[in-house]
C-alpha cells in the first residue's frame, strides 16, 4: 500500500524558478527520502533525512521534516531543464529496510 | 562501482504467456527489492530478499509470480501465466545494510513489460 501522498500531482514552471513539492505520510517513520525519476537516468535517490532532524540540503535541494504534521516538503532552487522528471518521496518505518512510496510529482520546467 | 544491471530492457509478450526478469545487484548489497511500477504511480514492493532469504514478499502475486535469489547475489522474477494487469515496468534495487548509505536503495534501469 501507499503511504506517501505528493503534492501537487504535478507542476510546470519556468527555468530558473524554484519548485516546492510536498509530501504526507501516516504512520511513525524512521527516515524519509526523496527519489526522481526520468526517462534517461531512471529512478535516483536525492536525498535521506531521519526522524531527528528538521531540514537537511544537498547542492539546490533542500528537504525539510515536520515529523508532528507527518509531512515533508522538496524544494529545488534554480530550476534547470534537467530537473523535469518525476519526484517520488518514500518513508521507512523500522530497520528492515522496507521503502514505502507515493504516487510522485510530475515537475516539467519550461526553458 | 557498477550499477544494478538487469534484463532484457523490454519484453512484449501475450497473456498466458510466460516471462523471466533477471537482476543483478551491486555488489556487496545483502538486500535486494523487486517492483512493480504502472504508468502513473509510485513503485510497489512484490518481494524483499536479505541474501537469499526472503524478508517479504506479502505483495506477492503467488499464484503467477515466483522470484528466487540464488546464492545470495543475482536474482530471476517470473511471471507465469501473465495477465494484461501485468504490463508495466519492473525494477529491481540493492541496499548496503550497513555503512553510511544503508538504507537508500540503488535501482536498475529497468525491465518495460508489455502484455497484449
Amino acid at each position: 500500500s501507499q503511504q506517501g501522498e505528493e503534492d501537487p500531482q504535478a507542476l510546470s514552471i519556468q527555468e530558473g524558478e524554484n519548485a516546492t513539492m510536498n509530501c504526507s505520510y501516516k504512520t511513525s517513520i524512521n527516515n524519509l527520502q526523496w527519489y526522481r525519476q526520468n526517462s534517461g537516468r531512471g529512478l535516483v535517490h536525492l536525498i535521506l533525512i531521519r526522524s531527528n532532524e528538521r531540514e537537511k540540503h544537498s547542492g539546490r535541494l533542500r528537504v525539510t521534516l515536520d515529523t508532528s504534521k507527518k509531512s515533508s516538503s522538496l524544494l529545488i532552487t534554480a530550476s534547470r531543464a534537467a530537473d523535469t522528471a518525476s519526484y517520488f518521496c518514500a518513508t521507512a518505518a523500522d530497520s528492515n529496510y522496507q521503502l514505502i512510496w507515493g504516487a510522485g510529482t510530475k515537475l516539467i520546467i519550461k526553458p | 562501482e557498477a550499477g544494478v544491471a538487469q534484463s532484457p530492457r523490454y519484453k512484449i509478450i501475450e497473456k498466458r504467456q510466460s516471462v523471466a526478469f533477471w537482476c543483478n545487484p551491486i555488489s556487496g548489497h545483502a538486500t535486494l527489492y523487486w517492483y512493480q511500477q504502472i504508468l502513473g504511480q509510485g513503485p510497489k514492493l512484490l518481494i524483499q530478499f536479505q541474501n537469499n532469504g526472503v524478508v517479504d514478499d506479502s505483495q506477492l502475486p503467488k499464484d503467477r509470480f515466483s522470484a528466487e535469489r540464488l546464492k545470495g547475489v543475482d536474482s530471476t522474477l517470473k511471471i507465469q501465466p501473465a495477465k494484461l494487469e501485468d504490463s508495466a515496468v519492473y525494477l529491481c534495487a540493492s541496499s548496503p545494510i550497513a555503512g553510511e548509505r544503508y538504507n537508500e536503495q540503488f535501482f536498475g534501469p529497468g525491465t518495460r513489460l508489455t502484455v497484449l
